[in-house]
Order: structure tokens, then C-alpha cells, then sequence
């Protein structure tokens, strides 16, 4: 079955401070991983899209790896700043199908 | 540019009525995605157009559930008659290109209409 799943369910860090956030999946045949930020009582937008052969991207203060062989991918946030505090979704699609982790709740405090 | 457009934003029913939620994707998007999203959870696919056809709406409860996207470019999700269990956020995103063997391409969400069924 695929599968995404995210850790942890939630998380709360002092402003300033780095954080990374895990994904494990199991979707196959492996198409593309994204994570998407989802802002209280807003759409999920996109952060980042790696294939296959990607190892890591960056935007911004957001830095994804992905580790193809393991199916697993994280998500560094350096110098957290309390804007930050949202939902982090990892999406994994395979050929015909998407699937979407529960998503990690990072709370950021000044 | 314009971004998904979902109205209304927030709404309350009772159980057994219907409601209907509305969704004007990006311009030229010719991808449209209906999902259900809990509280605390990822938003899960009920629908997905390309064009005005229904390509994948396995994750759809037909008996209760219906969509339809005129004309390939507005959509309209209904629910008839609602219940306890639909309270949710209902998400509608657009892309330029999805399925087959070509990679899929980049989601832009809408803001989401959040249901309320008491």
C-alpha cells in the first residue's frame, strides 16, 4: 500500500532555532516528493519538488533532502522565525497516484 | 496572476441539507483537483478533472457526493443530503499537467471552503 508518514506530529522550538522534519514512504513507482506549507485557514503552497535524482534543494531557509534508496526525506529549517509556525506536508506521487503525509504542526515561540 | 478561487469560505448546515462549494482554478490550468482535508490530518483526493472529464474519482462517495466542472474551467462540488462526518476543509487546486506517464506537475491550492455540519 502507499504510504506517506510523517514525523513528528508536532513540534515547538524557540524562535532562532533549527529544526528538521522527517517523511518515510513507501509510494512506488517513485515519480517526485514535495513539501507544501499549510498556513492556518490557507491552501498548502508548494516549497520544494525533487526527482529522483535530486539529493537536496533549497529555497530559502528551507533545504529538502531526499534518499531515494531508503524512500525517505527531510526538511531543515534554519533560524526559525515565528512566521514559520504552520503545517509542513510531505506529498509523494507515484505514476498514477499522489498521496499526502498528515502533515508535522511546527509551532515557532518568541 | 489570479490564484484558485473557492467560495464560500466558511459555511454551517445542518445535517440532511445539501451545499455546494465553488472553485475558479488558475487560468489555463487544465487540471482541477477537488480534496477533503480533517482537522489535523493531509488533504485526501475525491476528484480529479482534466479538462471537463472525471479522470480519477475512485476516492469520491458517489451516493452522497457529486462534481461536475462545465466547460473545463469552473467546478462545483455538492453534497446532498450532508452529514455529521463532512464537517472538513474542502480544498480545490489546479495544475497545468497531471497523469499518464509524464511527471506531475506543480499544485496551486485554494484557500479552502471550511464545512461545518451540525
Amino acid at each position: 500500500k502507499n504510504q506517506v508518514e510523517q514525523s513528528p506530529q508536532s513540534l515547538i522550538i524557540l524562535e532562532g532555532k533549527n529544526c528538521t522534519l522527517q517523511c518515510n514512504y513507501t509510494v512506488s513507482p517513485f515519480s517526485n516528493l514535495r513539501w507544501y506549507k499549510q498556513d492556518t485557514g490557507r491552501g498548502p503552497v508548494s516549497l520544494t519538488i525533487m526527482t529522483f535524482s535530486e539529493n537536496t534543494k533549497s529555497n530559502g531557509r528551507y533545504t529538502a533532502t531526499l534518499d531515494a534508496d531508503t524512500k525517505q526525506s527531510s526538511l531543515h529549517i534554519t533560524a526559525s522565525q515565528l512566521s514559520d509556525s504552520a503545517s509542513y506536508i510531505c506529498v509523494v506521487s507515484a505514476l498514477y497516484d499522489m498521496r499526502f503525509g498528515a502533515g508535522t504542526r511546527l509551532t515557532v515561540k518568541p | 496572476e489570479a490564484g484558485v478561487v473557492q467560495s464560500p469560505r466558511y459555511k454551517i448546515i445542518e445535517k440532511k441539507q445539501p451545499v455546494a462549494f465553488w472553485c475558479n482554478p488558475i487560468s489555463g490550468h487544465n487540471t482541477l483537483y477537488w480534496y477533503r482535508q480533517n482537522l489535523g490530518q493531509g488533504p485526501e483526493l475525491l476528484i480529479r478533472y482534466e479538462n471537463e472529464e472525471a479522470v480519477d474519482d475512485s476516492q469520491l462517495p458517489k451516493d452522497r457526493f457529486s462534481a461536475e466542472r462545465l466547460k473545463g474551467v469552473d467546478s462545483t462540488l455538492k453534497i446532498q443530503p450532508a452529514e455529521l462526518g463532512d464537517s472538513a476543509v474542502y480544498l480545490c487546486a489546479s495544475s497545468s499537467s497531471f497523469g499518464g506517464d509524464r511527471p506531475s506537475y506543480e499544485q496551486y491550492f485554494g484557500p479552502g471552503t471550511r464545512l461545518t455540519v451540525t
